[in-house]
């Protein structure tokens, strides 16, 4: 079975220094991973994913995020935070092999930003 | 490409009526259509996937009777809340998958969602 777990249900960082946001994931096959970003009262928007390509997957709006099977992590990395990056971060999981196509959310993690 | 719209973005009804929302597919057709739930504060929880021409599946606790699912066609899926509730109050988000678009890999692509609040 997946499973997927974020590690932090709040981050605060100040304007300018790096993010960290912290997901490790379960999978019995080599998933899929998602990072979404979802504003208050909006849909999600894909920040980016990893479909086993390339381990360090780029995104959008600066952020990256590093596919590491032997952590079975998939942590999302920005190096400097501004101010309109504050929102809600879902990671997801997805078994390939699936033929449900269902998606795994983990919990969320609510990154704040200070002035 | 790949855009998923929702309508009403918004909706306030009373106790004991019914709710559409309608979610669409704007530039491809898709294969499966899934509908979410979410609380504030919440994660989204998967209600119900429907494929075109189908009955839904729904998930454990959701009551296919109370949330009647529709998938008419490859770019519409539409989700009923009848007789609904003020418990019923959320925040209800579709999402719709294609392998042409997607590849193999389940990528969802998400609606703008719906906030209903029932009085």
């Amino acid at each position: 079975a997946q499973s997927v777990t974020q590690l932090d249900s709040h981050v605060s960082v100040s304007e300018g220094t790096p993010v960290l946001l912290r997901c490790n994931y379960s999978s019995s096959y080599s998933p899929s991973l998602f990072w979404y970003v979802q504003h208050p009262n909006k849909g999600l928007q894909l920040l980016l994913k990893y479909t086993s390509a390339a381990t360090l997957v780029k995104g959008i709006n600066g952020f990256e995020a590093e596919f590491k099977k032997s952590e079975t992590s998939f942590h999302l990395t920005k190096p400097s935070a501004h101010m309109s990056d504050a929102a809600e971060y879902f990671c997801v999981v997805s078994d390939p092999n699936s033929s449900a196509s269902k998606i795994i959310f983990g919990s969320g993690t609510r990154l704040s930003i200070r002035p | 490409g790949a855009v998923v719209s929702q309508h009403p973005s918004r909706v306030i009804c009373k106790s004991g009526t019914s709710v559409k929302i309608e979610c669409r597919s704007l530039d491809f057709q898709a294969t499966t259509m899934f509908w979410y739930r979410q609380f504030p504060k919440q994660s989204l929880m998967l209600m119900a996937t429907s494929n075109e021409g189908s009955k839904a599946t729904y998930e454990q606790g959701v009551e296919k009777d109370k949330f009647l699912i529709n998938h008419a066609s490859l770019t519409l899926s539409t989700l009923t809340v009848t007789s609904a509730h003020p418990e019923d109050s959320s925040f209800y988000i579709c999402s719709a998958d294609n392998t042409l678009v997607s590849g193999h890999y389940n990528e969802q692509f998400f609606g703008p969602g719906t906030r209903l609040t029932v009085l």
